[in-house]
Formats: structure tokens, C-alpha cells, sequence
């Protein structure tokens, strides 16, 4: 099955640096990519996805990047506010048959500073 | 729109006592998912539903974990009996489009935190 390893597990920035977080998956058929917001004690919220016939999406502050050949993906959030802290997981979704599943990585807690 | 509903939201049993968590997804979605997320951990997929059939359950613990979406609408997960690693936050997620196809944004819930003493 899909493999998705996430890092770092934990990222500290200063408001208005930016934040990087990469991920990779073990499936070369997994074509789409979530990445999901969660605060504390509160549901997963999708922020930004891609699928893999696009390399690059943007979407004001944040970003995903794609490289197919080396199997990983990275959001990337550039002028970060104390808002922006939260656990970030990324995710592939990988199939099984005719049934698509998503495998979440492990999450990545970050604190922006004010 | 409504999103998803679950309860009870706080639920604390102990190890042996049975649980039952109950799940409302968004109103035509067709896709229903159980995810249990242990702390520091993203979610892991139980089992997948597509109307009232099930689709994917082979990260279920069937010795211990049933569900069931009898009328293809609203779902409960049921553990029978809890140990104690089963203490986690259990989310459940919908999403419109059916299982077949891999673009499907899911929503969640607000999840049922579990803890089993």
C-alpha cells in the first residue's frame, strides 16, 4: 500500500518568514495530493491540493510543488501570521483497485511567532 | 451547507466496555469514511463506505471494530470490547464524489475523542 512520510514533524518560523514542508510517497500511481489544516481540537480542513498532471498551484500565501519522478510534494507558506499555526498533514491518494483511499502522513505541528 | 456531524464528542469507557460513536455526513454525499487519529498521528483509514456498501476495510480491526450505513445516509462505528490503544479521536469524513475517482476533497467532522481506561 501507499506510504506518505512527512517532515520536519515540527517547524517554528517569525511571522512574515516563510515555511516549507516536504513529503514523500511510495506509490507511483497516486495522482492527487491534499494537504489538510487542523487546529487544535478541531477537524482537518483541506487548505490547498494538487493532482499530478500539474507541477505547481498557488493560492495567495500558500503553494504546493510537485515532482513526479522523485515522488514528493511540498507546501510552502511565504509571509506566515500567528494564525498559520497548526498541524499540517499532507496526504496521497493512492488506489486500490477501483477505490481510491487517502494515506495521511504524520503531520507537522507549526508555530508561527509573533 | 451543513457539514458533518458526529457524537458524542468527548467519550470515556473502560477497557473491556463497549462504544458506540454515530456519524451524519454532508446531505448527498455518497462516500463515507471512519478515520481513528491517535495523538501525534495523522488519520488512519478504518473502513470507506459508497452509499451503503462497503468499499474498503481492510485497516479495520474486525475482531473488535464493526460499522455499519444501513440506509446509505447516516453511519456508527461500534468497538466491542475497547482496549486500551484504542483511545484516539475517531473522525468521520464525507465526500460527493463516488469511490472511483481519485479527486475527492473530503470533509470531516468534528470527531468523537475516545478514552479508554
Amino acid at each position: 500500500g501507499e506510504n506518505v512520510e512527512q517532515h520536519p514533524s515540527t517547524l517554528s518560523v517569525q511571522e512574515g518568514d516563510s515555511a516549507v514542508i516536504k513529503c514523500t510517497y511510495s506509490d507511483s500511481a497516486s495522482n492527487y495530493f491534499p494537504w489538510y489544516k487542523q487546529e487544535l481540537g478541531k477537524r482537518p480542513q483541506l487548505i490547498i491540493d494538487i493532482r499530478s498532471n500539474v507541477g505547481e498551484k498557488k493560492d495567495q500565501r500558500i503553494a504546493v510543488t510537485l515532482n513526479k519522478t522523485a515522488k514528493h510534494f511540498s507546501l510552502h507558506i511565504t509571509e506566515t501570521q500567528p494564525e498559520d499555526s497548526a498541524v499540517y498533514f499532507c496526504a496521497a491518494s493512492s488506489s486500490g483497485g477501483s477505490n481510491y483511499k487517502l494515506t495521511f502522513g504524520k503531520g507537522t505541528l507549526l508555530t508561527v511567532n509573533p | 451547507e451543513a457539514g458533518v456531524a458526529q457524537s458524542p464528542r468527548y467519550k470515556i469507557i473502560e477497557k473491556r466496555q463497549s462504544v458506540a460513536f454515530w456519524c451524519n455526513p454532508i446531505s448527498g454525499h455518497a462516500t463515507l469514511y471512519w478515520y481513528q487519529q491517535i495523538l501525534g498521528q495523522g488519520p488512519k483509514l478504518l473502513i470507506q463506505f459508497q452509499n451503503n456498501g462497503v468499499v474498503d476495510d481492510s485497516q479495520l480491526p474486525k475482531d473488535r471494530f464493526s460499522a455499519e450505513r444501513l440506509k446509505g445516509v447516516d453511519s456508527t462505528l461500534k468497538i466491542q470490547p475497547a482496549k486500551l490503544e484504542d483511545s484516539a479521536v475517531y473522525l468521520c469524513a464525507s465526500s460527493l464524489a463516488e469511490a472511483g475517482s481519485s479527486y475527492n476533497e473530503q470533509f470531516f467532522g468534528p470527531g468523537t475523542r475516545l478514552t479508554v481506561l
